[in-house]
């Protein structure tokens, strides 16, 4: 079956511009997540969709941070406006269920704020 | 609120060598718990889970054990290879919404 997609693979703004980064999950799976990893730091939750609902967002950055799925499929994730500390690899990763495993994680993309 | 500590990297071995990276949580309730690899340009991987206590998780030659009176799941391989060489994260879910909780990550170098 084809993975989780992601992209941009790779992306370099300037600190107050905005970035979008767009997620296509695995056919049929209801579970999407969200994931920032910094360097050297294991991935934290942004967010968690169950089919188009937020489940989770307590730890998103309001402020800045906004996420939607559409239609209970793919996802976008904006930041506007971007601070240095959002650089990192930005995870998208699908499941069937929300029972922790199951996971499937896209290749992620890799923010550089400047 | 619940955590995961492993041990700090990076960890060089040579091939064959034995592989030990410690993993200890704290979490209420009876938590789910998992090792994933990322290979170098990569995107994660789950390598084994365990879902309760005393549960073995294995696969590719690597092992953990679900420890619950110690609150740790170590992972372990008897004979590394150079292709083992990637940073290896412990995780945990307490399945009530299904997120991961995941460690810093340890680095394995592994060297011929």
């Amino acid at each position: 079956e084809a993975g989780v997609a992601q992209s941009p693979r790779y992306k370099i703004i300037e600190k107050r511009q905005s970035v979008a980064f767009w997620c296509n999950p695995i056919s049929g799976h209801a579970t999407l997540y969200w994931y920032q990893q910094i360097l050297g730091q294991g991935p934290k939750l942004l967010i968690q969709f169950q089919n188009n609902g937020v489940v989770d967002d307590s730890q998103l950055p309001k402020d800045r941070f906004s996420a939607e799925r559409l239609k209970g499929v793919d996802s976008t994730l904006k930041i506007q406006p971007a601070k240095l500390e959002d650089s990192a690899v930005y995870l998208c990763a699908s499941s069937l269920t929300d029972r922790g495993y199951g996971y499937t994680f896209g290749s992620g993309t890799r923010l550089t704020v400047v | 609120g619940n955590s995961v500590t492993q041990m700090e990297g990076p960890v060089t071995l040579s091939e064959e060598a034995f592989l030990t990276i410690n993993c200890t949580y704290t979490a209420t309730g009876y938590p789910s718990l998992f090792w994933y690899v990322q290979y170098p340009g990569e995107g994660l991987q789950l390598l084994l889970k365990a879902t309760k206590a005393d549960d073995k998780g294995s696969n590719k030659g690597f092992e953990a054990t679900y420890r619950k009176e110690t609150t740790s799941f170590h992972l372990e391989k008897g004979s590394v290879q150079v292709s083992d060489s990637a940073v290896y994260f412990c995780a945990l879910s307490t399945g009530s919404q299904g997120n991961l909780i995941f460690g810093k990550g340890t680095k394995l170098s592994v060297k011929p």
